[in-house]
Order: structure tokens, then C-alpha cells, then sequence
């Protein structure tokens, strides 16, 4: 059974930095292209970023209203995807969701964690 | 505003069909990209429920359908249940922004 479990959610100010973890179970992670979307209070879903398999060249892309603060890594070893958010801003509050991609379409999602950026 | 445009909510009594379209522009849907829909239970993270316009996932009942034509789409759920009661999100690709979502649309089993 495939399992995403995200971790590293919680309250910081504005200005703060955070680093979100998921952790993936029950398919071949290296494999696996992972991205990250988040879910504003009430609001609907938004695309952060991705990270290709290394076999595909491990790149990443970014959404533009993350690019140059975000940065997305993995650690195949730990079957672990990370989100390092850096220069937090109040319009980042959101649920973060950890996913497995496949093609253009994401076909598991992890349950999520909760990002407050509040002064 | 979202990149794909669909209508904030929809509704239907146990039993009917109703249809959630989703429209895009020639940089995306119109550009041949592939249209996937999302379910979200209330509470719940999404869940894939059409893939690649007309594919449905292991375990996705068949009352569940999506097509695609131009730069538009549609989900389309037939037999209506009380528990298809969530959240519906299409989700395409843009030459210009990389992945792109509608804005979801509400469906209310009345």
C-alpha cells in the first residue's frame, strides 16, 4: 500500500524559514517523480513544485510565487521528500501535500500538514 | 482566478447525472495536454478520480466519466450518492506555468 506521510508543519512568523519531510512507502521512491501542492484555508489547490527521479536528472520546478524560496530535495536512501521554505510570508498559510507524480497527473497524495505564517 | 475555469458549485438529487466542466485556453487543455479530475471529501486530502481525460483509477466506480473536446472538459458522475457529496478539481498542464488547477466546484447531493 502506498503511503505519503508529511511531516514539519506548524506556526512561525513571517520572514521565518520551515522544512517540511514526507515520507514514502509501498512503491519504488527513487523511481518516483514527486511534487508538492498546497491548499490555502478554504481555498482551492495550488502547485508548488516538483523533483524528477535522479534517473530522469533529479531537476526541479517551481511554481513562480515560491521560485527562489522554495526548494524541494529528496534523500532516496530514506525514501524522504523535503520542502525548505525560506522567507515565509502570510500568503504561504496553507496545508501542504506531499505527492507522487505520474505524467502530468498525481496519483497518490499524502493527508497533509499545516503551515501558519502569522505575526 | 485560476488558470481553468469551473463553476463554484453544482447539485443534483440521489439518482440524477450531473456534469462539471472545466475550461481552458489553447496554452493548455487547447494545446492537447491531458485533463485529470480530483475528488475531496471534506476533511479528507484529494483523491485521484479521472486521469489522462477518460481513465478511471483501480477502485473508481464507473458512474464516475470524464471526456475532453477543444480547450474544455467535463467530469461526469451518473447514479448520484450521497456520498459523492465533496469537492471536484480538474487539473491540466500549461506550456507557461508548468501544472495548472481549476478552481473546484462544490457538488451538493441534494
Amino acid at each position: 500500500e502506498v503511503q505519503l506521510v508529511e511531516s514539519g508543519g506548524g506556526l512561525l512568523k513571517p520572514g521565518g524559514s520551515l522544512r517540511l519531510s514526507c515520507a514514502a512507502s509501498g512503491f519504488t521512491f527513487s523511481n518516483a517523480w514527486m511534487s508538492w501542492v498546497r491548499q490555502a484555508p478554504g481555498k482551492g489547490l495550488e502547485w508548488v513544485g516538483r523533483i524528477k527521479s535522479k534517473t530522469d536528472g533529479g531537476t526541479t520546478d517551481y511554481a513562480v510565487p515560491v521560485k527562489g524560496r522554495f526548494t524541494i530535495s529528496r534523500d532516496d536512501s530514506k525514501n524522504t521528500l523535503y520542502l525548505q521554505m525560506n522567507s515565509l510570508k502570510t500568503e504561504d498559510t496553507a496545508v501542504y501535500y506531499c505527492l507522487s507524480q505520474r505524467s502530468n497527473y498525481f496519483d497518490y497524495w499524502g493527508q497533509g500538514t499545516l503551515v501558519t505564517v502569522s505575526s | 482566478q485560476s488558470v481553468l475555469t469551473q463553476p463554484p458549485s453544482v447539485s443534483g438529487a440521489p439518482g440524477q447525472r450531473v456534469t462539471i466542466s472545466c475550461t481552458g485556453s489553447s496554452s493548455n487543455i487547447g494545446a492537447g495536454y491531458d485533463v485529470h479530475w480530483y475528488q475531496q471529501v471534506p476533511g479528507t486530502a484529494p483523491k485521484l478520480l479521472i486521469y489522462g481525460n477518460s481513465n478511471r483509477p483501480s477502485g473508481v466506480p464507473d458512474r464516475f466519466s470524464g471526456s475532453k473536446s477543444g480547450t474544455s472538459a467535463s467530469l461526469a458522475i451518473t447514479g448520484l450518492q450521497a456520498e459523492d457529496e465533496a469537492d471536484y478539481y480538474c487539473q491540466s498542464y500549461d506550456s507557461s506555468l508548468s501544472v495548472v488547477f481549476g478552481g473546484g466546484t462544490k457538488l451538493t447531493v441534494l
